[in-house]
């Protein structure tokens, strides 16, 4: 299973919703990530879970949070979005952190209305 | 800050020919690279990867050049197929073993028949 499984697909939510994003992974990561990407613009980092532990967070707002229940786990927590954090959100895992491929998700395509 | 980026928004080539896809980097402490590629309503898909002890490496029908001394990576891919038709993005790990993984600009790769 070489899978990053991210749901749900789509997601419209209203700026006063609270929602979660998932992902997860059976390869035995021990490192797993969540990106953002704007149409037509890169991957941007926003945090890193290595060894289930937080070892980066991109200055991301606090209406994001992060949380890793497991090692195959990974879960982003929404709450009070704008409509420009509308976005695709990539989930990714690699076997550590720093010097090993990461596998991508397919993504979570999210509208902020 | 630092980033990464690219010297072509766009690339057009013939089925058949070779692509050249090229990326510079700025931040003189990365030392491993990998070419991701990314169509269309999916996540980045691993291509190849690349640390900074070597200056080219090869897989099927792509390689990897580097040359740190100009700070600049490329991506020759061999008898461009259409299904090679797709964002190509370069990213850099700037963080040692914290998995800081920062992506460039990319490169949209369409491939006439």
């Amino acid at each position: 299973d070489t899978e990053v499984t991210q749901t749900p697909k789509h997601l419209v939510m209203g700026m006063t919703n609270k929602k979660s994003l998932k992902c997860e992974q059976h390869m035995g990561h021990r490192a797993m990530y969540w990106y953002k990407q704007k149409a037509k613009k890169p991957p941007e980092l926003m945090f890193v879970y290595s060894y289930e532990k937080l070892s980066i967070n991109e200055s991301v707002p606090s209406r994001f949070s992060p949380e890793c229940p497991n090692s195959s786990l990974l879960n982003l927590h929404l709450h009070a979005l704008q409509p420009e954090d509308s976005a695709l959100y990539l989930c990714a895992s690699s076997q550590e952190s720093g010097y090993t491929e990461a596998f991508f998700g397919q993504g979570t395509r999210l509208t902020v209305v | 800050g630092e980033s990464v980026g690219l010297h072509l928004p766009t690339l057009s080539v013939q089925e058949g020919d070779n692509s050249i896809i090229n990326c510079a980097y700025s931040n003189s402490a990365s030392d491993y690279f990998i070419w991701y590629k990314q169509e269309s309503g999916k996540g980045p898909q691993f291509i190849i990867d690349i640390r900074s002890n070597m200056d080219k490496r090869q897989g099927q029908r792509v390689t990897v050049l580097l040359n740190k001394t100009v700070k600049h990576l490329s991506l020759q891919i061999a008898a461009t197929q259409p299904g090679d038709s797709a964002v190509y993005f370069c990213a850099e790990n700037a963080g040692g073993s914290q998995g800081n993984l920062i992506f460039g600009k990319g490169t949209k790769l369409s491939v006439k028949p």
